[in-house]
């Protein structure tokens, strides 16, 4: 049973346009939700979160919008740079469960020059 | 650097061997967290402590899984008889105590990869 999914596996953006990478959850408890990027042999690296008590956060580039009625979050990254290429996973945590984070499947994100 | 370090960043055994890996979190970060990744996947959740406490444990960390954190520092992984299934990238994070009521991230460190032959 997948609680958070990435549908989309891969995304390709020309440079200076908008990326948008989508995520879905089904566990109605969550109410923390974060994007994380990874380059391949690192660690994922935290971008930008989102409380259940807002419906968008903003830092820079970088915008996470969260539709609690249709449990969807989104993350808009405007202008799309080359250095963004990388794997994006949203995760989400409930803060009764310890704030283990459940991670969806990654969307892999390549912006072209 | 302050971050978070894992030790070794690879590790080749035989099945049935025995491995351990190492984590240490940003210092004062009281909770440390593991997870485990497979290829093509998302990093899943393994186990996690606030300070010395193991609070959970996922229904993944077979018998043969075992943690510690024996001083509320640095963290082990113990694999025993490994399996061949159990070659995956082995993630440590931590974050730090809550304030005023709000989340913390959580921060990752580079990962153990593990292979088993």
């Amino acid at each position: 049973d997948q609680q958070v999914k990435q549908n989309s596996p891969s995304l390709s953006v020309q440079e200076g346009r908008i990326s948008i990478l989508n995520c879905d959850y089904t566990n109605s408890m969550f109410d923390y939700f974060l994007w994380y990027k990874k380059y391949p042999a690192e660690g994922p690296t935290f971008l930008i979160s989102i409380s259940s008590i807002k419906d968008k956060n903003e830092d820079g580039r970088f915008t996470v919008f969260l539709n609690k009625s249709a449990k969807h979050l989104s993350l808009h990254i405007v202008p799309s740079q080359p250095g963004d290429s990388a794997v994006y996973f949203c995760a989400a945590s409930e803060a009764n469960a310890g704030n283990m984070l459940t991670f969806g499947g990654g969307t892999r994100l390549m912006v072209k020059p | 650097d302050t971050g978070v370090s894992q030790d070794p960043r690879h590790k080749i055994t035989k099945r049935g061997q025995n491995v351990t890996f190492r984590c240490d979190p940003i210092s004062e970060h009281n909770r440390l967290y593991w997870y485990r990744q497979t290829l093509g996947q998302g990093p899943e959740f393994l186990t996690y402590f606030q300070n010395e406490a193991q609070l959970e444990k996922s229904r993944l960390l077979s018998d043969r899984f075992s943690a510690e954190r024996p001083k509320g520092s640095f963290s082990t992984l113990e694999i025993q008889r490994t399996e061949q299934g159990d070659s995956a990238m082995y993630l440590c994070a931590s974050s730090p105590p809550k304030a005023g009521g709000l989340y913390n991230e959580q921060f990752f460190g580079p990962g153990t990869r593990l292979t088993v032959l």
